[in-house]
């Protein structure tokens, strides 16, 4: 596609469930970004891949949140027992070149609630 | 950790007035991008600025970059209906630091 899909658009889950949320980057984009945006903020690095390598993960909140990048392309954000303060939108961005102050390309996001 | 700040939080304007959002920071900056996040939607990049004193124009929107490298500037003039959204500034390392936007409203 022309631009960064992200699957689902929304997501509920019970507290204390897994979820697993899905990011397709634009084709050929080296870099990968997740955020997360609370209500009302600004967006939240989380973590960033260069192709399948995980160069940062200093954003990740707590050991509940794992990404992975495996092939260089698709990448999935998993939160596991997920609790109430994970609810957010979960932005992925995707740039094409692995430099710093590159423009990022964004997805519609997943809306995460957890109950 | 490094932040940058952003004003007014929210600003309500008539069409046709001007708007100007700010973005401050402590710390010399390397390089700073704006984005613009219509509601419900994601953030979309508007321009980057790289030098001192850089000014850059986008139409009717006017871009700054302060001589120190600290602080940056998005100027509307004559705004629309269709500029409402919230605009962010964002420290551009490998990853992006945002500041907590300035939300814009306008009024018919």
């Amino acid at each position: 596609g022309a631009g960064v899909s992200q699957s689902p658009r929304y997501k509920v889950a019970k507290r204390g469930q897994d979820v697993a949320l899905r990011c397709d980057p634009i084709s050929g984009h080296v870099s990968l970004f997740w955020y997360q945006q609370a209500l009302g903020q600004g967006p939240e690095f989380l973590t960033y891949f260069q192709n399948e390598a995980q160069l940062d993960k200093s954003g990740l909140p707590s050991d509940r949140f794992f990404a992975e990048r495996p092939e260089g392309s698709v990448s999935t954000l998993k939160i596991q027992r997920t609790q109430q303060e994970d609810s957010a939108v979960y932005l992925c961005a995707s740039s094409w070149d692995r430099g710093s102050g590159q423009p990022q390309h964004f997805g519609d996001g997943t809306r995460l609630s957890i109950l | 950790g490094q932040q940058v700040m952003q004003i007014p939080q929210y600003q309500h304007v008539q069409e046709g007035e001007d708007f100007t959002t700010y973005c401050n920071s402590s710390t010399t900056l390397s390089n700073i991008q704006w984005y613009k996040q219509r509601p419900g939607g994601h953030p979309v990049f508007l321009i980057q600025l790289v030098k001192s004193g850089e000014v850059k124009k986008q139409k009717r929107l006017t871009f700054q970059f302060g001589e120190a490298k600290k602080n940056s500037s998005l100027h509307i003039t004559a705004t629309r209906t269709t500029d409402v959204g919230t605009y962010f500034c964002a420290q551009a390392g490998t990853a992006l630091i945002f500041g907590k936007g300035t939300t814009l409203s306008v009024s018919s």
